[in-house]
């Protein structure tokens, strides 16, 4: 099992571009999520996928959008890019049943112009 | 407002020590709460849920407390190694709908040999 695998590693981005992160997982998992992690900040969930076919906001939705493809896939997109979207950006995921540990993928690190 | 905390400043340890790091928590009443380990440019990885009935969880090397009413959890990793070398998340959910997690900015772990 590949686990949670994300595209691309790295990204630069001028200003204003659009791009969407891609995020897959092989574990037949329910629960899909998107974080952003920045220094002294921790992880900061983006949007999150309960089930396929739903998503809601977390806790900084602003500046993206998601889509749920199907069961295993989870994308997010980010329409204009701008500066403060620097981030590293985690996938995960959990079977949202009793096991609620989460399964992170690689992380993709983009930085804006 | 919700607060998660641990100690930011890095925590220098001796080989063959025993590691002691703290999750502080305000505003919350989590059912679980979880540890994770990061590796520098790569995703966390789940270590231990604990639950709110429950005072202690071992595995292996590493330990977990978890006292609802300091509002705090204890991770312990006893004759800890420099492959122990991480940053340590602590992470608690938001609630049972949707598996979410709020984590904290994690500490980060250095053991000499």
């Amino acid at each position: 099992n590949a686990g949670v695998t994300q595209t691309p590693k790295f990204q630069v981005l001028k200003t204003g571009q659009s791009m969407t992160l891609q995020c897959a997982q092989d574990m037949n998992h329910n629960s899909m999520y998107w974080y952003r992690q920045d220094p002294g900040m921790g992880l900061r969930l983006i949007y999150y996928s309960a089930s396929e076919g739903t998503t809601d906001k977390g806790e900084v939705p602003n500046g993206y959008n998601v889509s749920r493809l199907n069961k295993r896939e989870f994308s997010l997109r980010l329409e204009s890019a701008a500066p403060s979207q620097t981030s590293v950006y985690f996938c995960a995921s959990t079977s949202g049943t009793q096991r609620r540990e989460q399964y992170f993928g690689p992380g993709t690190r983009l930085t804006v112009t | 407002s919700q607060k998660i905390e641990q100690n930011s400043e890095a925590l220098n340890i001796q080989e063959g020590k025993t590691a002691t790091l703290t999750c502080n928590y305000t505003n919350y009443s989590p059912a679980y709460l979880q540890w994770y380990r990061q590796d520098p440019g790569r995703g966390p990885v789940f270590l231990l849920l604990i639950r709110e009935n429950e005072k202690e969880k071992r595995k292996e090397r590493l330990k977990v407390t978890f006292d609802t009413t300091l509002k705090q959890s204890l991770f312990h990793i006893t004759a800890s190694q420099p492959a122990d070398s991480a940053t340590y998340l602590c992470a608690l959910d938001r609630n049972n709908a949707g598996n979410m997690l709020t984590f904290g900015g994690g500490t980060r772990l250095m053991v000499k040999p």
